[in-house]
């Protein structure tokens, strides 16, 4: 099975640099998934980590350490717009996702 | 444009009474997937599907079921729904169940019982 934590809330200004981490416990690993959710809609694919190593997608990047169980998702130069949860998910060797609980970013003025 | 469509968005339902969720996909995906997501324990994985004519179970199963007649439709049904199955229900699909599979979510069905 796996365990993942992360963030309940994080809260930043317009304009600055957030890190959401996760970590995670797992039986098999086989890939790990950052989504946005913004309030009442669906999620959505932000990026994907099957290797150790950074990811950049334009203003999000996601980093994957497997022998630590950790990831991260940067969100650099916030926009008000970014303001929603984000979700971390573990593959496992069945190609199942198991969530984290997802982390609330509030982005201020 | 193509997606996941659910159906109904929003459900109010007596408790005892048999539901089915609908799920229609036209990207010709394989694999679908139905999750419910409850304040504070995020998404979790009730069913899946690798392809038609297959289905499995996931994380939390009971008291639900699901069928994969063909590759477009994936209902859920709750046979008699009980309180604790009030929630929001999300369908999913991906290409396949391999590789960097990404799951891609429909709108989701918000589903109270009471």
């Amino acid at each position: 099975g796996q365990n993942i934590d992360q963030p309940t809330e994080m809260t930043a200004t317009e304009g600055a640099i957030v890190q959401i981490n996760c970590t995670y416990q797992t039986s098999g690993f086989n890939g790990l998934f950052w989504y946005q959710q913004h309030a009442g809609e669906a999620p959505t694919f932000l990026s994907y980590n099957v290797l150790d190593g950074l990811e950049e997608k334009g203003r999000f990047s996601s980093f994957l350490s497997r022998s630590k169980g950790y990831s991260y998702l940067l969100l650099k130069e916030l926009q008000m717009k970014d303001s929603a949860s984000y979700l971390c998910a573990v593959r496992d060797r069945d190609y199942k996702l198991s969530f984290g609980a997802g982390t609330t970013v509030t982005v201020r003025a | 444009i193509a997606g996941i469509t659910q159906a109904p968005t929003s459900q109010i339902l007596a408790a005892g009474r048999r539901m089915t969720l609908r799920c229609t996909q036209d990207m010709r995906h394989n694999a679908m997937y139905w999750y419910r997501q409850d304040l504070g324990l995020g998404l979790r994985l009730i069913h899946y599907s690798n392809t038609a004519g297959t289905t499995g179970k996931g994380e939390v199963p009971d008291g639900y079921s699901v069928s994969r007649a063909n590759t477009d439709d994936f209902p859920l049904t709750l046979a008699s729904a009980v309180p604790s199955q009030t929630s929001v229900y999300f369908c999913a699909s991906s290409a396949r169940a391999g590789a960097a599979n990404i799951q891609y979510f429909g709108a989701g069905t918000r589903l109270s019982v009471l």
